[in-house]
C-alpha cells in the first residue's frame, strides 16, 4: 500500500541527546513537510522541501534540521533535544507546490526528559 | 500572512444529531481550504477540500462544507453523526503568495459523539 512511513513510532529521549526522525514516502511526491502537533495549537510547520535537494524553514524551525538527498526520504534531526520538543511529529507529502492535498504519516511520539 | 481560527475547541453532540464545526480564515490572497480528521493515535486524513467552483463541497463519511468568501468561513457540517465520527477535526488553508503550497492549520476541534 502506497503511503508514508515514519520511524520510530515513539521514543523517550534524554535532554541533550541527538535524534533523527525518519520519514519515507513511496508516492514519488515532490514536496515533503514536517509538522509538530501540540495540544491546543494544532499542527505547526517545522521545515519543508519543495523538491529533492531543496529545503525551507517553516513556522517553528529552531532546534531542528532537515535534509532531502532524494525524492523518497526526508529525515528530521534534533541536534540537542530539549523538553519543549516533546511533541507528536508528523511527516507529510504532496505532489508538488500548489493547491494539493497533503498525505500524512502515522506520526512519531517523542518525549524529551 | 494566512491564519485559521477554529471557533470551538470541543463539541459534544448526541448520536444522530446534526453538527457544525466552525472555521474562519484570514488571507489577503485567494485560498484553498481543507478539512482533515484525526482519529485517536493516527495521522490526519482528508475529509474534503475547496479549490474552486461550487462553494458547497461534499466529502467522505457524509460531511460537507460551504465556502463563504464574504464571511471568510469554511464551516463543516454533517446532518446526522455517528459514534464513529468521534475524532479531532482540523481546518487548514493553503494560500497564494509566499505561502503557496504550505498548509496553515487551525487549533483543532474535538468532536465527541455520545450515545
Amino acid at each position: 500500500i502506497a503511503g508514508i512511513t515514519q520511524a520510530p513510532t515513539s521514543q523517550i529521549l534524554a535532554a541533550g541527546r541527538r535524534m533523527t526522525l525518519r520519514c519515507t514516502q513511496d508516492m514519488r511526491h515532490n514536496a515533503m513537510y514536517w509538522y509538530r502537533q501540540d495540544l491546543g495549537l494544532g499542527l505547526r510547520l517545522i521545515h519543508y522541501s519543495n523538491t529533492a535537494g531543496t529545503t525551507g524553514k517553516g513556522e517553528v524551525p529552531d532546534g531542528y534540521s532537515v535534509s532531502r538527498a532524494n525524492t523518497d526520504d526526508f529525515p528530521l534531526t534534533l541536534a540537542s533535544a530539549v523538553p519543549s520538543q516533546t511533541s507528536v511529529y508528523f511527516c507529510a507529502s504532496s505532489p508538488g507546490v500548489g493547491p494539493y492535498e497533503q498525505y500524512f504519516g502515522p506520526g512519531t511520539r517523542l518525549t524529551v526528559t | 500572512a494566512q491564519s485559521v481560527t477554529q471557533l470551538d475547541s470541543q463539541v459534544p453532540v448526541f448520536e444522530e444529531a446534526p453538527v457544525e464545526l466552525r472555521c474562519n480564515y484570514s488571507s489577503s490572497v485567494s485560498v484553498y481550504l481543507f478539512w482533515y480528521v484525526q482519529y485517536p493515535n493516527q495521522g490526519l486524513q482528508l475529509l474534503l477540500k475547496y479549490l474552486s467552483g461550487s462553494t458547497l463541497v461534499k466529502g467522505i463519511n457524509g460531511f460537507e462544507a460551504e465556502f463563504n468568501k464574504s464571511q471568510t468561513s469554511f464551516h463543516l457540517r454533517k446532518p446526522s453523526v455517528h459514534i464513529s465520527d468521534t475524532a479531532e477535526y482540523f481546518c487548514a488553508v493553503n494560500a497564494g503568495g509566499t505561502s503557496y503550497g504550505k498548509l496553515t492549520f487551525g487549533q483543532g476541534t474535538i468532536l465527541t459523539v455520545h450515545p
